[in-house]
Formats: structure tokens, C-alpha cells, sequence
């Protein structure tokens, strides 16, 4: 079945930083997802794509869906405390099995 | 209530006793979820609801059992687990497949 890696596992950065993190499948999906997950909640949605070479912002986060489609990336500009958390990507082939990746744990330290 | 909710937050169950997570979804979707969340492993899926119609078991245990009885409602019953079975459980909804939508979690541990 589809596989994907997410790196890196974990990143502890200074405030004000930027952040980048990374999800490779071995399989091309049609949908990539990013999610955050807060410590004691459930994951919430970040950003959604849809189109391969797709670049989409929400505030200081940027996602691209990859040319290929087996990729998609997160940047976080300027962190600051509260971006602390798990992130997560998720990709499908037509709404068809949602896979997730491991998560990247985010550390930010004042 | 909006969104996803989930009861109860927190459960600790000893290995003989029966208990039932719930799950309530308010936003009109037609599939439902049940996911394993484990400390750094990705997101197991363990069953799904299409249009209150069970179409996906991963290969779950028999001591998991889910209920769907409509199509905002789902239930995971629970029955002699182990304590590997100690895990957050979340919930999440999606219209077609689409965006899931999680609800906070069970954070569930087995003595």
C-alpha cells in the first residue's frame, strides 16, 4: 500500500525561525493534507491542495503540492510559541484511504 | 456543539471490563471514523463508515467492536483489551472521503 515519510521526526528551533518539513509517498495522490495537533486534542486542519504544483498560504504557513505528486512541503515563517505541536501530513488517491505520515514534533523555544 | 465531539476525554479500564467510546459528528457528513494514535506511529486506521455502512476493518481486533446506529453517531465498544491496546482513539468525519474533520481524542489506557 501507499507509504508515507514524514521528516523530520522532531525540530527544536529558536523563536522567530523558520521551519520547513517534508512528506514523500510512494505513490501519487490527488490530495495532500496538513494538520496540527495541539497536546490533549485532536489533529486540525492547516492547509489542503488539491493540484499538483498547487502553492497555498495560510498566514505563516505555506504548502505545495508537489510537481510529481508523490511530495508535498510545510513552511512555517517567523515561528513563534504557539506553533508548538505535532504536524502531520495526509494524502489520498481520489478520497480513497487516507494515509498519514509519523508527524513532525515542533519545539519552539522563546 | 460544532464540529466533532467525543466522549468521554480520558478512560482507564482494567482488562475485564467493558466500556464504549462515542463519538458525535454536526456537520452533515457521510462517513465516519475511527482511528489509533500511538506515541510515533502515524495514524492507524481501524474502521470506517460510509453512509452508516461499515466498509473498511483493518484487521482489528475482535475486542474493538464499532456501532454506527446513524449517520452522526458512531461508537467504538471495547471488551477485554490489553494494555498495548492503551492509545489516544480518535474520531473523524469526512463528506465522500473528502477533508477529515477529528474530534479531540479518548485518551484510553489499560491497566
Amino acid at each position: 500500500g501507499q507509504q508515507l515519510n514524514q521528516s523530520p521526526q522532531s525540530m527544536f528551533i529558536q523563536e522567530g525561525e523558520d521551519v520547513s518539513m517534508n512528506c514523500t509517498s510512494s505513490s501519487i495522490f490527488n490530495t495532500w493534507l496538513w494538520y496540527k495537533q495541539d497536546p490533549g486534542e485532536g489533529p486540525v486542519l492547516l492547509i489542503a491542495l488539491y493540484k499538483a504544483g498547487e502553492l497555498t498560504s495560510n498566514g505563516r504557513l505555506t504548502a505545495q503540492f508537489g510537481i510529481t505528486r508523490k511530495d508535498s512541503f510545510l513552511n512555517i515563517s517567523a515561528s513563534i510559541p504557539s506553533d508548538v505541536g505535532i504536524y502531520f501530513c495526509a494524502g489520498s488517491y481520489y478520497n480513497n484511504d487516507m494515509r498519514f505520515g509519523a508527524g513532525t514534533r515542533l519545539t519552539v523555544k522563546p | 456543539e460544532t464540529g466533532v465531539t467525543q466522549t468521554p476525554r480520558h478512560l482507564v479500564m482494567g482488562m475485564t471490563n467493558k466500556k464504549s467510546l462515542k463519538c458525535e459528528q454536526h456537520l452533515g457528513h457521510n462517513a465516519m471514523y475511527w482511528y489509533k494514535q500511538s506515541a510515533k506511529k502515524p495514524l492507524e486506521l481501524m474502521f470506517v463508515y460510509s453512509l452508516e455502512e461499515r466498509v473498511e476493518n483493518n484487521s482489528v481486533p475482535s475486542r474493538f467492536s464499532p456501532e454506527c446506529p446513524n449517520s452522526s453517531h458512531l461508537f467504538l465498544h471495547l471488551h477485554t483489551l490489553q494494555p498495548e491496546d492503551s492509545a489516544l482513539y480518535l474520531c473523524a468525519s469526512s463528506q465522500d472521503g473528502n477533508v477529515h474533520d477529528f474530534g479531540p481524542g479518548t485518551r484510553l489506557t489499560v491497566l
